[in-house]
């Protein structure tokens, strides 16, 4: 079955302060990879997209790496700010399927001051 | 552009009442998602639509459970009757033709008593 497994479930740091978020997946064939930031409130919103040929791709603070030999991604936020609280979510697009995303549970992150 | 826009933002109604949520989605964009979020299963797909035509109903959970796309401006998702399980939030989104990403409107809260 494909599945986006995310860790850690929750997360709380002092604004200022890096972190990483981690996505395995065992969805296959892989075609690519997506992180989205979701408000409390909100819809998602895509922070970046990666094929299976891309390791690393930024948008501002926010770094994704992705292995597709051992199916892990990851989500770094550098210098967190109090905006960055929110639910993110590891998504999973199989290829030929553009339109069927596996989704993650996601990870709650918390930034306080 | 609005984005997509979906209403009512919230409902809450009773059990066995029939519930109509609604879509519009960024002009243009030909594929609409329907999606269901919880706390235990996160976003799941529940169809989606290309050029208006279903094209893959295979997340609706039941009969109880329909889903229109009658012009490119428009959907609805219909429950009918409600149950309390079906407390969750419906967010739709849409992708554009020869683009990547799905656009998430802000989702519609539904309370089922």
């Amino acid at each position: 079955k494909n599945q986006v497994e995310q860790s850690p479930q929750s997360l709380i740091i002092l604004e200022g302060k890096n972190c990483t978020l981690q996505c395995n997946y065992t969805v296959s064939p892989f075609s690519n990879l997506r992180w989205y930031k979701q408000d409390t409130g909100r819809g998602p919103v895509s922070l970046t997209i990666m094929t299976f040929s891309e390791n690393t791709k930024s948008n501002g603070r926010y770094t994704a790496t992705l292995d597709a030999d051992t199916k892990q991604s990851s989500l770094h936020i550098t210098a967190s700010q109090l905006s960055d609280s929110a639910s993110y979510i590891c998504v999973v697009s199989l290829t030929g399927g553009g339109n069927k995303l596996t989704f993650g549970t996601g990870t709650q992150l918390k930034v306080e001051l | 552009d609005a984005g997509v826009i979906q209403s009512p933002r919230h409902e809450v109604t009773e059990m066995g009442q029939e519930v109509t949520l609604r879509c519009k989605p960024i002009s243009g964009h030909n594929s609409l998602f329907w999606y269901r979020q919880t706390m235990m299963r996160g976003l799941e797909l529940l169809i989606y639509f290309n050029n208006n035509v279903p094209i893959d109903d295979s997340g609706m959970p039941e009969d109880r459970f329909s889903a229109k796309m009658p012009n490119a401006s428009f959907s609805t998702l219909k429950i009918q009757p409600s149950e309390p399980r079906d407390s969750a939030v419906y967010f739709c989104a849409c992708r554009a033709q020869w683009g990547n990403e799905q656009f998430f409107g802000p989702g519609t809260r539904l309370t089922v008593l």
